[in-house]
């Protein structure tokens, strides 16, 4: 099944600076979606991009599209240490069984206060 | 509040002992799915629901067992079959269509005795 890979594996930043994380994907998609996790808890969904969108944007977070490439990348600007947690891209696909969605190993994000 | 709640939230298994772990949500959503994450691994999805009375194979179902006798409820029975069960248990359900956001439980820690 195809999988969303993210890069970096961990990736330590001082407050206020801003954070990219990147993913990257083998099939077509229709959407794909980011998430955060906090240590010990559930996933949080943050963002949905859909294959004919480019760019996204809620709040601090800011999501682009390649599907040339097959990459997406995740920017947290103005990083808070609240944001300190691990963050999976996930995709769908885009023909029968799309309910299913296939999630990266993640980037762990530090935000030292 | 409307959620997902997952319990117990730590569980022991003894060798050749089934144990379920618990679902409920009061999204009123039709499709649920439960998904094994292993330490600095992504999450592999074991089973899913679109509707009531039945449910998918995911990646991973060799040894788990579900039911979906209503639609608030998709229990998983982990069974003596599943030979590495230790790991982190995640539940999460969606609105019906293909690729929607899943709301995730907090999750359910497995350990063998």
């Amino acid at each position: 099944s195809q999988q969303g890979e993210e890069d970096p594996q961990a990736l330590s930043i001082q407050e206020g600076e801003n954070a990219t994380m990147n993913c990257s994907y083998k099939t077509s998609i229709n959407n794909l979606q980011w998430y955060r996790q906090n240590s010990g808890r559930g996933l949080v969904h943050l963002i949905l991009i859909r294959s004919n969108e480019r760019e996204k944007h809620s709040g601090r977070l800011r999501v682009t599209l390649d599907t040339s490439k097959k990459s997406s990348s995740l920017l947290i600007t103005a990083s808070r240490a609240a944001d300190t947690a691990s963050y999976f891209c996930a995709t769908d696909g885009s023909g029968a069984g799309s309910y299913q969605l296939t999630f990266g190993k993640g980037t762990k994000l530090s935000v030292i206060p | 509040d409307g959620g997902i709640t997952q319990s117990p939230k730590y569980l022991f298994r003894k060798e050749g002992q089934n144990v379920t772990l618990s679902c409920e949500q009061n999204l009123n959503h039709d499709a649920m799915y439960w998904y094994r994450q292993d330490p600095g691994q992504g999450l592999r999805l074991i089973y899913y629901s679109q509707i009531v009375n039945d449910f998918q194979k995911g990646d991973i179902a060799e040894g788990y067992s579900v039911s979906r006798e209503k639609k608030e409820s998709f229990p998983l029975t982990v069974t003596s079959a599943q030979k590495n069960p230790t790991a982190f248990y995640l539940c999460a359900s969606s609105t019906s269509g293909g690729g929607q956001p899943q709301h995730f439980g907090d999750g359910t820690r497995l350990s063998i005795l």
